[in-house]
């Protein structure tokens, strides 16, 4: 069974400081990456996912995490962050193959952006 | 044009009620699942879904019981609530497995249990 180790508890960042959040999954297959935000009182969204391909994907609000296979990693990325980015980040991993329905979420890091 | 909505979006209600929340989605998915947040944020699977046949079904007390009358909608129901039933449970839905599975959530039913 898959699992997802999120390090961060909870981050405090300055505006404009730059972001990395870390995310390691456990799995011996070929996987589905995700990263999701919630903000507070609200659900989860979709940020960014990889399937494949280019191992640095870019997501919506100037987010990108980089999938390197050799570390399990899938870290989280922003270069300046903003107020607005005050949420809790979950990574997330999705084993393929036959019965891959299942989602697996890290515990998830709160980031909290003082202005 | 929700995708995925959920119904009722808070319950409070006492120990020992049976309650249930409905789950709907208009994405033409053929996957719906149930989380539960619990108070430290950590969102956990209780069940799967797949065109209305059950096909996870975490370690979840029985006294919670999914029913999918149609591939669009998974309500939950829960006999005999206890304390530690609160928390906020997501429903989301994705396209049946294979490369693209990205789940889409609903907004989430916030239950206390008194």
């Amino acid at each position: 069974a898959q699992s997802v180790s999120q390090h961060n508890h909870h981050v405090i960042l300055s505006e404009a400081a730059s972001l990395e959040l870390g995310c390691n999954y456990s799995y011996g297959g070929t996987v589905n990456l995700f990263w999701y935000v919630q903000y507070p009182g609200q659900h989860l969204q979709l940020l960014l996912k990889y399937f494949s391909g280019d191992p640095l994907v870019k997501g919506i609000k100037g987010f990108e995490a980089e999938f390197i296979k050799s570390k399990f990693s899938f870290n989280l990325r922003k270069p300046s962050v903003q107020w607005s980015d005050t949420a809790e980040y979950f990574c997330a991993v999705n084993a393929r193959g036959a019965g891959s329905y299942q989602l697996t979420f890290g515990k998830g890091t709160k980031l909290s952006v003082i202005p | 044009d929700t995708a995925v909505s959920q119904t009722p979006k808070y319950l409070v209600t006492q120990m020992g009620n049976d309650k249930s929340i409905k789950c709907e989605q208009n994405l033409g998915h053929d996957t719906m699942y149930w989380y539960k947040q619990d108070s430290k944020k950590f969102l956990k699977i209780m069940f799967s879904y797949n065109n209305k046949e059950l096909i996870i079904n975490e370690t979840v007390p029985n006294r919670f019981s999914p029913k999918s009358p149609d591939k669009a909608h998974l309500n939950l129901h829960i006999n005999s609530l206890e304390l530690g039933d609160s928390a906020v449970y997501f429903c989301a839905s994705s396209l049946k497995t294979g490369v693209n599975n990205e789940q889409f959530f609903g907004p989430g039913t916030r239950l206390t249990v008194l």
